[in-house]
């Protein structure tokens, strides 16, 4: 059972680009969760999707940053008209329900995006 | 709205060594309480959960504890090895959407 995939690993875009990064959870999962992390800072929730919804969007930026979750294929999160202070690691997380006492989230390697 | 601390920021210890790690938390509704290890350039690795009806959790030599009422949580780890030095971080769910991290303790083993 293949883990949450992400791609690309690596992204490098310039000032005023688009990033789009892909998320993959584990099969049979249906809920996905997105996080950032700045350099030397913690992981900061962005955004929690399940299948064709946004349930809780309260940590994302207002402006540039959109995510969805179609109904087929990856979780998609956008990044537009980026900026420098827009680099950092975006992780994504799964699980296969909702959050309760004994559910955890299972975790990608993470897009490293660096913006010139 | 929840916060989560880690003491120490960072930590250097010989091979050998016994060493407590720490994180509190602001507000005790919680689910359950998580201690992940982030290497290097790398993803997060779940190590131990503890449900916040229980007090403690093992797994090898690893031992995390839960004290729910005072909002504080410990990481044991004993005989520690040089393949135990990462970022160690805590984070709490206290609602259906969201892990709540601290901003980790960077653990380094030296041989």
């Amino acid at each position: 059972n293949a883990g949450v995939m992400q791609n690309p690993r690596h992204l490098v875009r310039r000032r005023g680009q688009e990033a789009r990064l892909r998320c993959s959870p584990m099969k049979g999962h249906s809920h996905v969760y997105w996080y950032r992390q700045l350099p030397e800072e913690g992981l900061k929730f962005m955004v929690y999707l399940q299948k064709e919804n946004i349930i809780d969007e309260s940590g994302m930026p207002k402006e540039r940053f959109s995510a969805e979750f179609p109904k087929e294929g990856p979780s998609i999160l956008r990044i537009q008209q980026v900026v420098r202070g827009d680099s950092a690691a975006y992780f994504c997380a799964s699980s296969l329900g909702v959050l309760g006492a004994t559910d955890t989230q299972y975790f990608g390697p993470g897009t490293r995006l660096t913006v010139l | 709205k929840q916060e989560v601390t880690q003491i120490p920021a960072a930590l250097s210890v010989p091979e050998g060594e016994n060493l407590v790690l720490n994180c509190s938390f602001t507000d005790s509704a919680i689910y359950n309480l998580q201690w992940f290890r982030q290497d290097p350039g790398k993803g997060l690795t779940s190590l131990l959960l503890i449900q916040s009806s229980q007090r403690e959790q093992t797994s090898g030599r690893l031992n995390a504890s839960l004290d729910k009422s005072s909002g504080r949580s410990t990481l044991y780890i004993a005989a520690s090895q040089p393949g135990d030095s990462a970022t160690y971080l805590c984070a709490v769910v206290t609602s259906g959407s969201r892990l709540t991290f601290g901003e980790g303790t960077q653990l380094t083993v030296n041989p």
